[in-house]
């Protein structure tokens, strides 16, 4: 059973870009959450989705940051505009419906906004 | 959603039992004790999750007192590979949505 997928693992992108980061959830997991970790820092929530559905998206900026699980593929995490600041790990995590407490990570993606 | 205390860092050697409490008073009757393992520059990983007493699996063991202000991740006899930063979360079932990290208590391991 692979784990969680995100690609690309490593994206630099000149300030003014768009960064668009995937996740593919682990088999059987309907739930995908995703979180930024700046350096030294530990991780923040940033949004909970399910399959079509945003269901908390309460840690993320209200500008340039949005996220879709559609039915068919990936989750994206799109930010539009990039600056400086959002240079970061973002982490993608899923969840079997039943535990959601037990989230299972994926390897990030590291952004390097220039 | 309960705060959690843990201290900052913690050194230990091989081979010893390495014991890492964390503080949550606020914590609520529906609320869940997790703890995950984060490497540098990876994701963190699940590692014990429990409710109350004693849980243990095949990586560490949890204990909760009766009062559940507190639990203590207990790893035995550690090895370099454990080196890592640790995060003791609380989590309600209901609201499970939302996982709170900390700051983590950053865990060496010399030889």
């Amino acid at each position: 059973n692979a784990g969680v997928m995100q690609n690309p693992r490593h994206l630099v992108r000149r300030r003014g870009q768009e960064a668009r980061l995937r996740c593919s959830p682990m088999k059987g997991h309907s739930h995908v959450y995703w979180y930024r970790q700046l350096p030294e820092e530990g991780l923040k929530f940033m949004v909970y989705l399910q399959k079509e559905n945003i269901i908390d998206e309460s840690g993320m900026p209200k500008e340039r940051f949005s996220a879709e699980f559609p039915k068919e593929g990936p989750s994206i995490l799109r930010i539009q505009q990039v600056v400086r600041g959002d240079s970061a790990a973002y982490f993608c995590a899923s969840s079997p419906p039943s535990s959601t407490y037990e989230q299972y990570f994926g390897p990030g993606t590291r952004l390097t906004v220039t | 959603l309960a705060k959690t205390t843990q201290p900052i860092s913690m050194d230990s050697y091989e081979g010893q039992e390495v014991n890492i409490t964390c503080s949550h008073n606020n914590i609520a009757t529906n609320d869940y004790i997790t703890w995950y393992q984060q490497f540098p520059s990876q994701g963190p990983r699940f590692i014990i999750q429990g409710y109350k007493t004693k849980v243990t699996n095949e990586v560490a063991s949890l204990f909760i007192p009766a009062d559940r202000k507190s639990s203590t991740l207990s790893l035995p006899r550690v090895s370099l590979s454990d080196t890592a930063v640790y995060y003791c979360l609380v989590v309600g079932y209901s609201s499970a949505s939302k996982i709170i990290f900390g700051s983590g208590t950053r865990l060496s391991i010399r030889p």
